[in-house]
């Protein structure tokens, strides 16, 4: 069965510091891959999504995630944060070529901002 | 941009009531979700729906839950007799086809007592 590992519950990041949240997934083959970000109160915003070909996609928001199929990694990065960042991110993986299967979630990544 | 929309917001019921969540997906949009996110935990897959039939469900969706779209635009899920572990952020989804991302609305938080 698939699954989607997030390792770091919550992480802390000064502003205008740089940010790499950690996503590890395991399926059979290369999966759809996603990166959705959400504020309180708020549903879930699509930041990026990896479905084949360059494994470095650009996102909204200046984030960007690398696809890193030797480390069944997909960590999402951001070169400066602002305290507008603080959110809750998740990273989920679909079925490769799309379907109607839902997505399977990680558990999160509370992103903190200091000032 | 259009957006899925949920209603309501929030939603309190007593244990044993049914309760229907309504959701308008993005109007050209051709497949639906319903996931559920209970406090503190992940985001988990409920169902899917296409061409006006179940395509996917998950162990949790079971025949307390039913899902429809009575008309062209509101697609809902009911759960019926629910329990106090139904309690939970229920977040719908669509997609325009099969590759493309899914779009979630804001969600329902329902509460049980």
């Amino acid at each position: 069965a698939q699954s989607v590992t997030q390792p770091d519950i919550h992480i802390t990041v000064s502003e205008g510091a740089s940010l790499e949240l950690r996503c590890n997934y395991s399926y059979g083959a290369t999966p759809y891959l996603f990166w959705y970000v959400q504020s309180p109160g708020q549903g879930l915003q699509l930041l990026l999504k990896y479905f084949s070909g360059d494994t470095l996609v650009q996102g909204i928001k200046g984030f960007e995630a690398e696809f890193k199929r030797s480390q069944s990694s997909f960590n999402l990065r951001k070169p400066s944060v602002h305290w507008s960042d603080a959110a809750e991110y998740f990273c989920a993986v679909g079925a490769p070529g799309g379907g109607a299967d839902g997505l399977t979630f990680g558990k999160g990544t509370h992103l903190i901002i200091q000032p | 941009e259009p957006e899925v929309t949920q209603t309501p917001s929030h939603q309190v019921t007593q244990m044993g009531q049914e309760v229907i969540l309504r959701c308008v997906p993005i109007s050209n949009h051709l497949y639906f979700y319903w996931y559920r996110q209970i406090l503190g935990q992940k985001v988990e897959f409920l169902v899917s729906f296409y061409n006006n039939e179940i395509s996917e469900k998950s162990e949790i969706f079971d025949d307390q839950f039913s899902v429809e779209r009575p008309d062209g635009s509101n697609f809902t899920l009911k759960i019926r007799s629910t329990k106090l572990e139904d309690s939970a952020m229920y977040f719908c989804a669509s997609g325009i086809d099969s590759n493309q991302p899914q779009h979630f609305g804001d969600g329902t938080r329902l509460s049980i007592l």
